[in-house]
């Protein structure tokens, strides 16, 4: 089955600055790659995500790049503000969804 | 905007009870999964149910696990006889399609069994 691994583990950033957060898959067959965000006490959340036909996708201050080739993808945000604070789970299927362990991201004022 | 509605958001058993969680995906939605999420650990896949039958089921979806979706808008998960290693967030989610749509979750129900 499908194996996510992500990084880092937690990542502190002053507000204004970028966060960046790298995953890797596994599954060559693996078409579909969702970025979710969870604050306390609340379920995942779908930011953004991107099809393997797409290298690159930009929303705003975040944006996700996909390298099918050596099956990476990333999530960048950019002027990072305090209520950028939560979890964040990248994601990955080709039939199923399987998540990485997951960022904690503080913003620091 | 439609979300998908969980209840309840904290359940409380005893070792060895049945426990039934509740959810009601989005209405037009397909696909409906259960994940599970031990505190401080990633989100783990369970079960996804199509076509009122279960579709795919992970290695911690034992017989104790049960699905059903009694009626047209309820989706449920029973626990038959809870262990202790058992509490955790569970997540249900629904999706239009399976594969490259996105799942919505609902906020979860906490479970705790003591």
């Amino acid at each position: 089955g499908e194996n996510v691994e992500q990084h880092p583990s937690t990542l502190s950033v002053q507000e204004g600055d970028s966060a960046v957060i790298k995953c890797t898959y596994s599954d060559s067959a693996s078409n579909y790659f969702p970025w979710y965000k969870q604050e306390l006490g609340k379920g995942p959340q779908l930011i953004i995500d991107i099809r393997s036909n797409v290298g690159e996708k930009k929303d705003q201050r975040i944006a996700v790049t996909l390298n099918k080739t050596a099956k990476h993808f990333s999530l960048h945000i950019t002027e990072t503000q305090p209520e950028d604070s939560a979890v964040y789970f990248c994601a990955a299927t080709g039939y199923k969804l399987s998540f990485g362990a997951g960022t904690t991201v503080t913003v620091r004022a | 905007e439609p979300e998908v509605t969980q209840t309840p958001s904290h359940q409380v058993t005893q070792m060895g009870q049945e426990v039934i969680l509740r959810c009601v995906p989005i209405s037009n939605h397909l696909y409906f999964y259960w994940y599970r999420q031990i505190l401080g650990q990633k989100v783990e896949f369970l079960v996804s149910f199509y076509n009122n039958e279960i579709s795919e089921k992970s290695e911690i979806f034992d017989d104790q696990f049960s699905v059903e979706r009694p009626d047209g808008s309820n989706f449920t998960l029973k626990i038959r006889s809870t262990k202790l290693e058992d509490s955790a967030m569970y997540f249900c989610a629904s999706s239009s399609t399976r594969g490259d749509s996105p799942l919505h979750f609902g906020n979860g129900t906490r479970l705790t069994v003591t």
